[in-house]
């Protein structure tokens, strides 16, 4: 099962491109990688999801290497309002393991002025 | 913006209550999920619902009874918890459990305290 590690936090300063990066070293042929944005006290908010290379959408860019045993998502030019907890999920969903929908610790992202 | 929505957003209810939690989702998502967060905690699964059954039950005690009427709503009963049960309760939906790439998309959750 892919579990996943992330640093616990990270600080940045405003203006700044933020590279966070997530290892599972177990990662399966059929597991995807997603990245979810957590503000104090509300729910997880989806960022970007891949399976391999290169994913871009509006807000996040998403890089996975081609043994895709880790994946970096990266912000570009982060405000005040990015500061949040990032977590790294990765799982097929297509399996009756409740292990593969759980959440690693997250990583702390500080945005300063 | 989400498109689960939780009710109520607050909840303060004594041990002796009974007491539940509502989600609901128009997206036509087959697979609901309920996750309990505590604070600086990630969310941990509780139970999942597939097509209306439940799927999987992460070892929840009792007191807490899941429920999905149908494939829109999920609610989540609650009775004679405890002080510890205070937490935020996420619900989140899936396309289903199926396929591969399946995103979850949460609610903004319900904030419970028990008293």
């Amino acid at each position: 099962l892919a579990k996943t590690t992330q640093p616990i936090s990270m600080d940045s300063y405003e203006g700044q491109e933020v590279n966070i990066t997530c290892s599972h070293n177990n990662i399966a042929t059929n597991d995807y990688i997603t990245w979810y944005q957590q503000f104090p006290s509300q729910g997880p908010r989806f960022i970007i999801q891949g399976y391999k290379t290169k994913v871009t959408n509006e807000v996040a860019s998403l890089f996975i290497p081609a043994d895709r045993k880790s994946s970096t998502l990266s912000l570009p030019r982060v405000s005040l309002s990015d500061t949040a907890v990032y977590y790294c999920l990765v799982a097929p969903f297509s399996s009756g393991s409740a292990r593969q929908l759980t959440f690693g610790s997250g990583t702390q992202l500080t945005v300063l002025p | 913006d989400t498109e689960v929505t939780q009710t109520p957003k607050h909840l303060v209810m004594g041990m002796t209550n009974k007491k539940s939690l509502k989600c609901e989702q128009h997206m036509g998502h087959r697979a609901m999920y309920w996750y309990k967060q505590k604070a600086k905690k990630p969310p941990e699964l509780m139970f999942v619902y597939s097509y209306e059954k439940l799927s999987i039950n992460e070892s929840v005690p009792s007191r807490f009874s899941p429920e999905c009427p149908n494939s829109s709503l999920l609610n989540l009963h609650l009775h004679a918890l405890q002080p510890e049960d205070s937490a935020l309760y996420l619900c989140a939906s899936s396309q289903d459990r199926l396929h591969s790439g399946n995103t979850i998309y949460f609610g903004e959750g319900s904030w419970l305290t028990v008293v």
